[in-house]
Parts: structure tokens; sequence; C-alpha cells
């Protein structure tokens, strides 16, 4: 089954540092990945997507994320983490199905980021 | 303009109630879904239509009723919910494989439905 984990139920950081939100996947073939994150009582916002070229995926609002094949990872990572990027995370994957796609989602990450 | 409208915010309704949840969006995406979300918990897909036709059910109860009226609109026709129906639904909309040019969906702020 193609899926993908989020080990972590909630990261804590400083302001001003770096963070890193970790998802590894677990696919047949070409993986199609995403990041996405949710504040509350909000929908979901799209924030980059992997599908091919570049391994250093960069997003919105200045979020970027690796794509390592070797170590089936697309870890979420920016420089300096904002008081405001507290929220949840979610990393998705594409799954295609015979009468259309899905997305297949990871667990969630808290980000707290602290001041 | 990468919106995805859904109304109502909120809604309280009875086990006997029948009520609807509308979503619409403008983008020119062949693909909408409905999910149906818990707290802190990730999103669980419920169906997909594309093209106007519901091509994934992922063994929803009958109690919930999708329609496509057109390719802006989805509907999501609510019947006899149990108090587990509790949840945040959310729609999303997104090209279609054969639209090809981008593969993320995009979701509306979701639906609070409460079931008492």
């Amino acid at each position: 089954a193609q899926s993908v984990a989020q080990p972590e139920d909630q990261v804590n950081v400083a302001e001003g540092n770096p963070l890193t939100v970790k998802c590894t996947y677990s696919v047949s073939g070409n993986p199609y990945l995403f990041w996405y994150v949710q504040y509350p009582n909000r929908g979901l916002q799209f924030l980059l997507k992997y599908i091919t070229g570049d391994n250093l995926v960069k997003g919105s609002y200045g979020f970027e994320a690796e794509f390592n094949k070797s170590q089936t990872s697309f870890h979420l990572k920016k420089p300096s983490a904002l008081v405001s990027d507290s929220a949840l995370y979610f990393c998705a994957v594409r799954v295609t199905m015979e009468y259309g796609n899905k997305l297949v989602f990871g667990a969630g990450t808290i980000l707290r980021v602290k001041s | 303009d990468t919106e995805v409208t859904q109304t109502p915010k909120h809604l309280v309704m009875g086990m006997t109630n029948k009520k609807s949840l509308k979503c619409e969006q403008h983008m020119g995406h062949r693909a909408m879904y409905w999910y149906k979300q818990k707290a802190k918990k990730p999103p669980e897909l419920m169906f997909v239509y594309s093209y106007e036709k519901l091509s994934i059910n992922e063994s929803v109860p009958s109690r919930f009723s999708p329609e496509c009226p057109n390719s802006s609109l989805l509907n999501l026709h609510l019947h006899a919910l149990q108090p587990e129906d509790s949840a945040l639904y959310l729609c999303a909309s997104s090209q279609t494989t054969a639209q090809l040019r981008s593969y993320e969906q995009y979701f509306g702020p979701g639906t609070r439905l409460t079931v008492t």
C-alpha cells in the first residue's frame, strides 16, 4: 500500500531557529508528494509539492522540502521559524486508482514555535 | 484565484434532520472531493467526482449522499446522521490527470458539523 509516515506527533522550536518536520514515504513507482498546513478551525492550505526534477522544492511562506530517494524522505524545512508558523502539518502522497486519484495523508505533526 | 468556498461554516442538526453542505470552485478544476476530518487527525477521503461523475466512493454509509450538479458545484446531502458523524467536512478540487498541469488539491475552509 502506498503511504506516508510522519514520525513526530509534535515539533517544538524557538522563533528564529531552523525547523524540520519529517516525512517518509512508501510508494511503488515515482512518488507525487505534498505538504499541507492547517491552522485551527481552517481548511488545509497547499505549501509545496514534489513531482519530478530538482530535489529541493520551494513553496509558500518560505518553506522548502528536500526529496531524498535513497532515504525515501520528504522533510519540510524553513531556515527561520516564526510564531505564526505554529500549526498542524500534513505530508501526503497521491495514489492513482482505477477510476481516479486520491491523496493519502500522514498522521500530521503539530508545530509549536515559541517566542 | 485558488479559492474553494463552502457553506455553511457551521451546522447543528438532529439525527432525524435532512441538510446539505455546499461547495463551489471557479478554477476550472474537473475533479472534486469530499473529506471528513476529526480533530487533529488527517482528512479521510469520502468521495471523488471526476467530470461530474462519481469515480470513488470510499465505502461511505448511505446516509451521506453526494451530488455534482455541474463542474463548479459539489453538494453533500445528509440524512439520519449519527453523533459520531460530527466532524469537519472539507471539500477540495484539483485538475484531473487529463488536465495534467498541476496535481495539488485546493481545500475549502470546511463545514463544522455537529449531530445532536
